[in-house]
Parts: structure tokens; sequence; C-alpha cells
């Protein structure tokens, strides 16, 4: 079994100061690790996925995430934010097993507040 | 073509009434689900259809059924749903290693 835990779900932030949004997880076996972003009234959106290879990931908007293996983290940081970064993070894993069906298990989330 | 469309974009139903919420996708994408999401919380996986056969039911009550007619549709049949099955209703399709794409959801309000 997979959990995942974002450690603060609110995050205000200055607009053009750097961000950081915490996740750690725990499983029993590999899994692949995402971070998705959802605006108000709208679905999700992939923002990054850590799948194999280099452990900084790049993904849309600016946003990057550096997998941890000894730590079990994936941190989410935008060296300057934009009002427009406003929006409901979500941290994810998935199963890599032989049997996976692709079910994506979520944190609870993390509101990112940025203020002119 | 990257988008999953979701249809009604809102939907207000009636206890005893009888619904359906419709999701598509032309990505190829062998792997469909339903997500319910209430206000403030993260989705919680509901069903899971893979290469069009139902993989992964979480335990959903019998008033929410899914079903997937082509490679491409999926629906979710409603019948005499209670105030609190209010949410947001996410359709995802995906390629496998979890990496999904979502639609806009469905907002349904059962009054």
């Amino acid at each position: 079994a997979q959990s995942v835990t974002q450690l603060d779900s609110q995050v205000p932030v200055f607009e053009e100061a750097p961000v950081e949004l915490r996740c750690n997880y725990s499983s029993s076996v590999s899994v692949y690790l995402f971070w998705y972003v959802q605006y108000p009234n709208q679905g999700l959106q992939l923002l990054l996925k850590y799948l194999s290879g280099s452990t900084l990931v790049k993904g849309i908007n600016g946003f990057e995430a550096e997998f941890n293996k000894s730590q079990t983290s994936f941190h989410l940081r935008k060296p300057s934010v934009h009002i427009s970064d406003t929006a409901e993070y979500f941290c994810a894993v998935s199963d890599r097993g032989s049997s996976n069906t692709g079910k994506l298990i979520f944190g609870q989330g993390t509101t990112l507040q940025v203020k002119p | 073509d990257t988008e999953v469309t979701q249809t009604p974009k809102h939907l207000v139903m009636g206890m005893t009434n009888k619904k359906s919420l419709k999701c598509e996708q032309h990505m190829g994408h062998r792997a469909m689900y339903w997500y319910k999401q209430k206000a403030k919380k993260p989705p919680e996986l509901m069903f899971v259809y893979s290469y069009e056969k139902l993989s992964i039911n979480e335990s959903v009550p019998s008033r929410f059924s899914p079903e997937c007619p082509n490679s491409s549709l999926l629906n979710l049949h409603l019948h005499a749903l209670q105030p609190e099955d209010s949410a947001l209703y996410l359709c995802a399709s995906s390629l496998g290693q979890g990496k999904a794409f979502f639609g806009q959801g469905t907002r349904l309000t059962v009054v």
C-alpha cells in the first residue's frame, strides 16, 4: 500500500519569491511520482512526473521537483512565482508493478496563495 | 488531441432522478478512470477500466454504475443519489505508469 503526505496545507508567498511545496511518500514497492495542479473549478493538470533516470525533473510553468529516494520525498519548487500560480497542488504516486492499473494515490493537497 | 471531454459541466438532480455523466478521449488510452472530489479534498478513485473491462471498483455504492461502451467512451450512470454524493466527478485516461489526463469534471449537486 502507498500513502502520500503533503506537509503544508497552505503556503502563502509573495509574487516573484521562491516557493517549495513538500511531499513525502510511503510505499512497500517502487512508485512513479507526480505533481498535479488544479485551478479553481477545473480538473487536474499534470505539472511533472518522475518515472526513472535523473532525479531532478522539470515540468511546465517553470516548476521542477527532485526525487530523493533515501528521504522518500518529492518536493516541488519554483524560483519565482506569479499570481497565476495560485492554485491547489497535489502530489501523487502510482505503483510501478506489473499489475499497474495507473491508479493514483493523492496527498491531501497544498493551497499555494501568491500575494502581490 | 490531448483532451478528455466531460459532459455535462454542471448537473443538478433530485434524489429520485436517473442521470448519466459522459467522458470521451481520443488519445488511444486503454485505461479510463472515474474519481470523486469533495471540496478542499483530493480526488478519490471510484472505478478503473482497463481495455474496456472493469478492473477496479473501490467499494462504490451501487447507485453509481459505470459503463465503458468502447475504448473512447466512459459513462457513469447515477440513480437514487443522496445529497452527500454532491461533488466534482472527474474522468481521466492514461497510457499507464500513472500519467493521467483529466477532464474538467462534472459539478454534481443532488437536491
